[in-house]
């Protein structure tokens, strides 16, 4: 089974500030992971993913997520933060071993920048 | 071209109506994706499309009923929803094994 952890159902940095927002995941093989970004009362936008390949990943609008195996983490960040960067946040992880079609998403964290 | 297309935006729907979402894609993706969300929470995988082909079915009621005419369309068909149907239904698309592309959804309202 894959499963998806985000311990942070809030985040709030200052804008200029670096802001990180924590995932962790489970998974019985390589995972492939993703970043989503959810706008209010739109769908979620792709921000960045790992496959393989180098731990560092780079991806829209400034942010980058590091990938490392054996913390099974993948933490999104961004030197500094925008207050447009203010947004629900999602990761998610699928496992191309098992089931191809399948995502399994964290529960999300809101990130607010303040002025 | 990276946008998926939903239609409509908005719907209200008594629990007796028979009423379609639509979604459209032009990226060659060759998966596409039904997804259920509350406010402020995940989405939930429903069903999903792989190469026109029914692969995952996540035991959703029969009320709702998926169809996918071809590689582009994806059609959700709603019959005797309940209220508790009500949510943000997001239709999604990808290449089988990469990163999902989501519409905006239509925010559906059943009475």
């Amino acid at each position: 089974a894959q499963s998806v952890a985000q311990p942070e159902d809030q985040v709030n940095v200052a804008e200029g500030n670096p802001l990180t927002v924590k995932c962790t995941y489970s998974v019985s093989g390589n995972p492939y992971l993703f970043w989503y970004v959810q706008y209010p009362n739109r769908g979620l936008q792709f921000l960045l993913k790992y496959i393989t390949g180098d731990n560092l990943v780079k991806g829209s609008y400034g942010f980058e997520a590091e990938f490392n195996k054996s913390q099974t983490s993948f933490h999104l960040k961004k030197p500094s933060a925008l207050v447009s960067d203010s947004a629900l946040y999602f990761c998610a992880v699928r496992d191309p071993s098992t089931n191809a079609g399948k995502s399994t998403f964290g529960d999300g964290t809101t990130l607010t920048v303040k002025p | 071209d990276t946008e998926v297309t939903q239609t409509p935006k908005h719907l209200v729907m008594g629990m007796t109506n028979k009423k379609s979402l639509k979604c459209e894609q032009h990226m060659g993706h060759r998966a596409m994706y039904w997804y259920k969300q509350k406010a402020k929470k995940p989405p939930e995988l429903m069903f999903v499309y792989s190469y026109e082909k029914l692969s995952i079915n996540e035991s959703v009621p029969s009320r709702f009923s998926p169809e996918c005419p071809n590689s582009s369309l994806l059609n959700l068909h709603l019959h005797a929803l309940q209220p508790e149907d009500s949510a943000l239904y997001l239709c999604a698309s990808s290449t089988v094994m990469g990163a999902q592309y989501f519409g905006p959804g239509t925010r559906l309202l059943v009475l």
